[in-house]
């Protein structure tokens, strides 16, 4: 079964610094999603990869998947309170629809 | 706001009640997903339907029944629960097919007493 490792566990930054989210695969990546999750809602869609060595950008987030599809990182830039959350990587096993996130990253942006 | 819309926010119930879960999504979505997530860990997969048909069942206990009466609905039926049973229930839908990113509701909070 796919297996998405996270990287940190928790984060906390001050306001208007930039991190870098790691998550790494067991498995070739065919898709790989990132979402947001604020305690106790559901998870927002934030971006999705695909090609090998893609990079998307959305505001202050850049998302890239590495050449050889088992390494994602999520990078957001000059960080706001906004930014705080919970972040999953999400994979999808091909074809089947089975998607299974990673084991989350929790970030915390201190003003 | 989320397309993707679930009803009860909250809800309590007892071991050996019976209740239902509902998602509705109205964004021609024809694959529709449950989730359910713990505290501090991540969703895990529970069923797919796809085009009103269920395509997956992660080996879930039959206490859970889902439903998919039409393209827009999903139900999720509950009876005999368990405390353990206690979390974070995701709705979520997509387009059918692979590599559709889904769309999730805000979920419905579940504690069994």
């Amino acid at each position: 079964s796919q297996e998405l490792e996270q990287s940190p566990q928790s984060l906390i930054v001050q306001e208007g610094k930039n991190l870098t989210i790691n998550c790494t695969s067991s498995k070739t990546l065919y898709g790989l999603y990132w979402y947001k999750q604020k305690y106790g809602e559901g998870l927002i869609f934030l971006m999705m990869l695909q090609k090998g060595g893609e990079e998307k950008s959305h505001e202050k987030i850049t998302a890239k998947l590495d050449e050889k599809k088992q390494q994602s990182s999520l990078h957001i830039t000059a960080s706001q309170p906004s930014h705080a959350g919970i972040y999953l990587c999400g994979a999808d096993t091909g074809g089947y629809q089975k998607v299974t996130f990673g084991t989350g990253t929790k970030l915390q942006v201190i003003p | 706001d989320t397309e993707v819309t679930q009803t009860p926010k909250h809800l309590v119930m007892g071991m050996t009640n019976k209740k239902s879960l509902k998602c509705e999504q109205h964004m021609g979505h024809r694959a529709m997903y449950w989730y359910k997530q713990k505290a501090k860990k991540p969703p895990e997969l529970m069923f797919v339907y796809s085009y009103e048909k269920l395509s997956i069942n992660e080996s879930v206990p039959s206490r859970f029944s889902p439903e998919c009466p039409n393209s827009s609905l999903l139900n999720l039926h509950l009876h005999a629960l368990q405390p353990e049973d206690s979390a974070l229930y995701l709705c979520a839908s997509s387009q059918a097919g692979s590599n559709s990113p889904l769309h999730f509701g805000n979920g419905t909070r579940l504690t069994v007493t």
